[in-house]
Parts: C-alpha cells; sequence; structure tokens
C-alpha cells in the first residue's frame, strides 16, 4: 500500500487565486513528519513547509501553509496567491518514526501545478 | 557553502559497465541519503547513511553500494549497470535532528543517468 497518496496529477489555477494540493498519508507511527518539495522544471529539489505529527499548529511559511487533518490523515498544501512562478511539480513526503531524520523520506508521486496568467 | 554537490550532472553507459556517482557536502551534516527518480515517480530512497562508517538500505537497494568513509562525501556505486537503472538519481543531506525536530534535507541537483 503506498504510504503518500497524491491523487491530483495536474491542477491548473488561476494567477492571484489560492489552490490547494491534496496528501494523504498512511502510518501507524505516533511520531512522524510531513514534508511537501517542489520541483520546478529546471528539476532542483525545493523544500517548501514542514509538519510534525506533534504540532498542533498547522505549519505556514509564507505564501504556503499546511492543512493538518491527524484524524483523516491528510496533510494538504495550501498555496495562497498563486504566481507564474509556483508552475512545477509538487511532492508530498513523510518521515516516521521517532527521533530520525530528514534522511529517509517515502515520497507520494507529485502533483504537477500550472499557473494560469 | 556550495551546498550539497554531485558529479557527473550526466552520464551514459552500456549495460555491464560500472561506475561511481559522487555526492558531497560541505555542511558537515551527519545525514546523507541517495534517491532515485524514475518518470511519474516520486523519489524513492537506494541507500542512506547516519554518520561516517553507517550505511543502511533504503526502499530499492538493488544493483547499487554506497559507503560512507569521510562525513562529507556519499558515494553511490553501479556494479553492473542495467537498462532498469536509468533515472535521475539525488543526493541529500541534513543535519541529525535533536529529539523531536526536524531538519531540512538539502538536496544536490542531481545526476542524469542513461543505460544503453
Amino acid at each position: 500500500a503506498q504510504k503518500i497518496t497524491q491523487t491530483q496529477p495536474g491542477m491548473f489555477v488561476q494567477e492571484k487565486e489560492a489552490v490547494t494540493l491534496d496528501c494523504t498519508y498512511d502510518t501507524s507511527d505516533q511520531s512522524y513528519g510531513l514534508f511537501w518539495y517542489k520541483q520546478p522544471s529546471s528539476g532542483e529539489m525545493i523544500f517548501l513547509i514542514y509538519q510534525g505529527s506533534y504540532d498542533e499548529q498547522n505549519a505556514t511559511e509564507g505564501r504556503y501553509s499546511l492543512n493538518f487533518q491527524k484524524a483523516r490523515k491528510s496533510a494538504n498544501l495550501v498555496i495562497s496567491a498563486s504566481q507564474l512562478g509556483d508552475s512545477a511539480m509538487y511532492f508530498c513526503a513523510m518521515r516516521e518514526g521517532r527521533g530520525g531524520g530528514s534522511e529517509k523520506l517515502v515520497f507520494g508521486k507529485g502533483t504537477k501545478l500550472t499557473v494560469n496568467p | 557553502n556550495a551546498g550539497v554537490t554531485q558529479t557527473p550532472k550526466f552520464q551514459v553507459l552500456k549495460t555491464g559497465q560500472s561506475m561511481t556517482l559522487q555526492c558531497a557536502q560541505d555542511m558537515n551534516h551527519e545525514y546523507m541519503s541517495w534517491y532515485r527518480q524514475d518518470p511519474g515517480m516520486g523519489l524513492r530512497l537506494i541507500h542512506y547513511s547516519v554518520g561516517a562508517g553507517i550505511t543502511d538500505q533504503g526502499e530499492v537497494p538493488n544493483g547499487y553500494n554506497v559507503s560512507r568513509s569521510t562525513t562529507e562525501d556519499f558515494p553511490l556505486r553501479l556494479l553492473s549497470a542495467a537498462p532498469s537503472q536509468t533515472s535521475v538519481y539525488f543526493c541529500a543531506s541534513s543535519q541529525r535532528p535533536v529529539g523531536d525536530t526536524y531538519n531540512e534535507q538539502f538536496f544536490g541537483p542531481g545526476t542524469r543517468l542513461t543505460v544503453l
């Protein structure tokens, strides 16, 4: 079974609008972390945001926020005020276990976001 | 700081050839990892290391060897390349976390490998 599921292969959004990218995860661990990465067409992996399983508040980083619903095992990425430069692949990833670092990430298959002018 | 560097950027091999993908970081990170990315897929973990002299297998280790003799370097060896190993390879590093805190992984620019 997939540990990270991203059900939207592709998403389109108008510039300046908000968009939500879905991510659900599967784990039996109580301690885990969830990450979102951006991969532009140039290929590099860019860290966006992190949410720990014990964090009570949803993580935010500038225009990025993570809608964390623990009971539903979902960790959706919300991008506000989309910009043309947001067009990229977006990957959700998870680290399982307590005390571990981010060295053993499990990634979803990604969502390709296209921002239209 | 150069961050995480990978060489070469591109490589074409013939089936059965061997080669080493190089990865180095200058941030004194203890944790290093190798991932591969195939079309339509996310990254999959090949091998990882939590410190010099310590390595372990990830999700897709077959056909690859690693060693970690220094903190800075984490080379990935393909002993006998196969077409199924055609992929983009990413190296990443991060600091050892404290408790339940996290530390961001820093990714290298990737190596695009084609095996004919």
